[in-house]
């Protein structure tokens, strides 16, 4: 599935309730991005992580945590304090170096609903 | 921090046609200009590339353009076909090479129509 793995494709949350997004990756890559996807506002960054156990806020983290135990993983969870989660999350990691290594590769993403 | 804006939110062209998407960004330290396309319900991918150092660059019937100096870069597509028809997304980046990562700040996206 091309190195990096979202599970799972469709997720519906109720009100007030925190649900995890899954991102796993094999490529041996250091860094890992959370980005999300509303119609006619591109991607948009949430958290990144250039190392385990190390990671930033991006553009839009209010309602979100993250965590970076192991270089594979690098879990989202969206939580009862973002209000609007209804949107595509895309997971994507990179590599140090010039392109291509150093260029993103994504994940399948996750259709999160809220019921 | 970084703003890229990119141009029209929507293309539609003639299959056979040429179609050219824009990008602004205004940060000046940015040197890595990758395009994504995406199609529907899937993931983005990355389609072509251009570092700072290198004015123009082709791939069969894609080509990217950057003006360092004006702070913009354009997506050429020559010979459209319907499966161009996508959502095409540029994007900017600090810091390529080395030991750095700089995170891609992205444009808005462009929905691109080739009608056969």
């Amino acid at each position: 599935d091309g190195g990096i793995t979202q599970s799972p494709k469709y997720l519906f949350r109720k009100e007030g309730q925190n649900v995890t997004l899954s991102c796993e990756q094999n490529l041996n890559h250091d860094a890992m991005y959370w980005y999300r996807q509303d119609p006619g506002q591109g991607l948009r960054l949430i958290y990144y992580s250039q190392i385990v156990n190390d990671f930033q806020k991006g553009d839009i983290a209010e309602g979100y945590s993250v965590s970076r135990e192991k270089k594979e993983s690098f879990p989202l969870t969206v939580t009862s304090a973002q209000k609007n989660p209804t949107a595509f999350y895309l997971c994507a990691s990179s590599g140090p170096g010039p392109p291509p290594n150093y260029g993103y590769t994504f994940g399948s993403g996750t259709r999160l609903t809220v019921v | 921090g970084e703003n890229v804006e990119q141009h029209p939110s929507t293309l539609s062209v003639q299959e056979g046609d040429s179609a050219v998407i824009k990008c602004t960004y205004s940060d000046s330290a940015s040197n890595y200009f990758p395009w994504y396309k995406q199609e529907l319900g899937k993931r983005p991918q990355l389609i072509i590339d251009i570092r700072s150092n290198v004015g123009e660059k082709k791939d069969q019937r894609i080509a990217v353009t950057l003006n360092k100096t004006a702070k913009h870069f354009s997506l050429h597509i020559t010979e459209t076909q319907p499966e161009d028809s996508a959502v095409y997304f540029c994007a900017a980046s600090p810091n390529a090479g080395g030991t750095s990562y700089g995170k891609l700040t992205f444009g808005q996206g462009t929905i691109l129509t080739v009608h056969p």
